[in-house]
Order: structure tokens, then C-alpha cells, then sequence
């Protein structure tokens, strides 16, 4: 089985902060992805590595930058949270193949962080 | 710029009867096209993916989606619902080419009634 991890499943920081969000794969996938779950919002991307030392910005980056040092685990961190980055965050990995677009996403339980 | 709608944001159904719940998608290029369910305080959960063949795709726990590429739709359907089928489900696109990553819907929330 699949096995994506998240550090913690629910964190409180406050205001300007410097925040670290772990997230470690098993699969040996070349794939990593950050996202972020609001209501009604959906999932939207905030990063995503294709390989070690590796990124690209997604949808909404802003606030946000990402770390890979080790091909398992991929870190986001939040340079100075603020009360607008309070969101479920979800970890993601995938197989490159061919790009990796036809392979499903492996997701972690995700992360809770509030922000006051 | 690829996209994906689901339009209700909450479908309601009786145990036992038909559910189906809808997508519609918009990308250039040849779509691939993924469902994911998640329960409370958990991650996503990978149901069925489209790529290519056949448009009636058979995924996990009996649920199947129907791709039509004339109506640019994925909708998810199962033939008799399940209380424990109770949960948010999200569509998400990708194509053949360039982006790795997947544009997910905004959910709808699957409420089964006893």
C-alpha cells in the first residue's frame, strides 16, 4: 500500500510565525504536490516538485515556499503565517511516467492549521 | 487553462436507490479525468480515473463514472447507495500533455438517507 504521511494533523500558530508542514512518501514516486482544501473551494495547488531540489509553482503559491532535499519527503513552509493560510493542508504523490498525468494521486490524511 | 465544475455542491438520496453525482470539465487536449471520495478528517481516497477505451469506467466500491466527450462530462454513479457512501467527492481533470498536476472541482457533499 501507498503510504503518504503528514507531520501533524492539527496545528495552531500565530500570527507571523514561521511554519514547517512535513510530508514523507513511500512509494518511491518522483511526483510531490502541496495542496490546500477550503469549503467550497475545492483543492488548489501551491507547489509541486517533479524531482529532488525541484519545484514549480501552482495556482497559489503567494506566501508559500516549498522544500526537497531527499526524494521522499517534500516540505512546505510558511514564511510568516497570517490568519488567511488557516486551511486544511493535503500532501500528494504520484509516479513520473509519461509525465506522471494519467496516474492517480496518492493523498496523505492532511494537516489542520490555524492561524490566530 | 484546464477546469472542472460540479455543480451541486450537495446531493441527497435514500438508501438503495440510484445515485449519481456530476462533472463537467474543460481542457484542451485529451482529458484525463479522475473521482476521489473523502470521509471526515481524512485524505482523499482514489475511486476511478478515465484515460482512454472504454467510456463507462468500473472503480472502487462499486461506484462507476461515464465519460462523455460530446458533453464534455464525468458524472459518478452507483446503482444502489449506501449509507457509509455518505462523504464529499471531487472530480479533478489533468491532460496528455504539459501539467502534472490535477484541477479539482469544488466537491459535492453525497448525503445517503437511511
Amino acid at each position: 500500500d501507498v503510504k503518504v504521511t503528514q507531520s501533524s494533523r492539527y496545528l495552531v500558530k500565530r500570527t507571523g510565525e514561521k511554519v514547517f508542514l512535513e510530508c514523507v512518501q513511500d512509494m518511491d514516486h518522483e511526483n510531490m504536490f502541496w495542496y490546500r482544501q477550503d469549503p467550497g473551494l475545492g483543492l488548489r495547488l501551491i507547489y509541486f516538485s517533479y524531482d529532488v531540489k525541484m519545484k514549480e509553482k501552482g495556482d497559489i503559491p503567494e506566501g508559500y515556499s516549498v522544500s526537497r532535499e531527499k526524494k521522499e519527503r517534500f516540505s512546505l513552509i510558511l514564511e510568516s503565517a497570517s490568519t488567511n493560510q488557516t486551511s486544511m493542508y493535503l500532501c500528494a504523490s504520484s509516479t513520473a511516467f509519461r509525465g506522471g498525468a494519467g496516474y492517480e494521486q496518492y493523498f496523505g490524511p492532511g494537516t489542520r492549521l490555524t492561524v490566530t | 487553462a484546464q477546469s472542472v465544475a460540479q455543480p451541486e455542491d450537495q446531493v441527497n438520496v435514500a438508501e438503495g436507490n440510484p445515485l449519481t453525482v456530476k462533472c463537467t470539465y474543460s481542457v484542451s487536449g485529451n482529458p484525463y479525468l479522475f473521482w476521489y471520495v473523502q470521509y471526515p478528517n481524512r485524505g482523499l481516497q482514489f475511486l476511478l480515473k478515465y484515460i482512454t477505451g472504454d467510456n463507462l469506467v468500473k472503480g472502487s466500491y462499486g461506484f462507476e463514472a461515464e465519460f462523455n466527450k460530446s458533453q464534455t462530462s464525468f458524472h459518478l454513479k452507483k446503482p444502489s447507495a449506501l449509507v457509509s457512501d455518505s462523504a464529499l467527492y471531487f472530480c479533478a481533470v489533468n491532460k496528455d500533455t504539459g501539467r502534472r498536476a490535477l484541477t479539482f472541482g469544488s466537491g459535492t457533499r453525497l448525503q445517503v438517507q437511511p
